[in-house]
């Protein structure tokens, strides 16, 4: 079975840093592309980044480009995101997602982790 | 960036009704569409991909269809489980966008 479990969510102030990871588990990480997507509190959901399998292609939303880090380490099956200069708008519910096939649907999410940005 | 725009932001029906969501693409994106269910506190669930495929175990009642900008998610005949909200999403692009989301809700 496919699982995706976020962790390092919690409570930052503005300009502070975090990083999430998310361990993959039930199929061969290095094969498939993944993604970061995020829900701010009552709102819709919000593509924020995207990995190929290997690393050597990575896009950002415009919202985070500059701030944000997303990275890969296929020995340890692990996704992450590094998150620096933090603002309000970046608290949310943050998934990340697992591509069908390259840039295609997202076929497996994980529960989420929760990022509040507050002073 | 493609922007996409689902309608009616929310839909108010009951069980056995026939739904119809709409979501419109900026550019043309082919079929190149999924549409995904989320309900309070839940990550979201594929049901349609590539704008008219079932994701497998999704039951029959959802359908989608279109291509190039415009695009349809219908539920044949809305049950309990069904209500919730229903995002849109274009795959044309590394950048992948949703849709604001259509939240259905009984009537």
């Amino acid at each position: 079975e496919v699982q995706l479990v976020e962790s390092g969510g919690g409570l930052v102030q503005p300009g502070g840093s975090l990083r999430l990871s998310c361990a993959a588990s039930g199929f061969t990480f290095s094969s498939y592309s993944m993604n970061w997507v995020r829900q701010a509190p009552g709102k819709g959901l919000e593509w924020v980044s995207y990995i190929s399998s290997s690393s050597s292609i990575i896009y950002y939303a415009d919202s985070v480009k500059g701030r944000f880090t997303i990275s890969r380490d296929n020995a340890k099956n692990s996704l992450y995101l590094q998150m620096n200069s933090l603002r309000d708008e970046d608290t949310a519910v943050y998934y990340c997602a697992r591509d069908w096939q390259p840039v295609h649907h997202f076929d497996s999410w994980g529960q989420g982790t929760l990022v509040t940005v507050s002073s | 960036d493609i922007q996409m725009t689902q309608s009616p932001p929310t839909l108010s029906a009951s069980v056995g009704d026939r739904v119809t969501i709409t979501c419109r693409a900026s550019q043309s994106i082919s079929s190149w569409l999924a549409w995904y269910q989320q309900k309070p506190g839940k990550a979201p669930k594929v049901l349609i991909y590539k704008a008219s495929s079932l994701e497998s175990g999704v039951p029959s009642r959802f359908s989608g269809s279109g291509s190039g900008t415009e695009f349809t998610l219908t539920i044949s005949s809305l049950q309990p489980d069904d209500f919730a909200t229903y995002y849109c999403q274009q795959y044309n692009t590394y950048s992948r966008t949703f849709g604001q989301g259509t939240n259905v809700e009984s009537k």
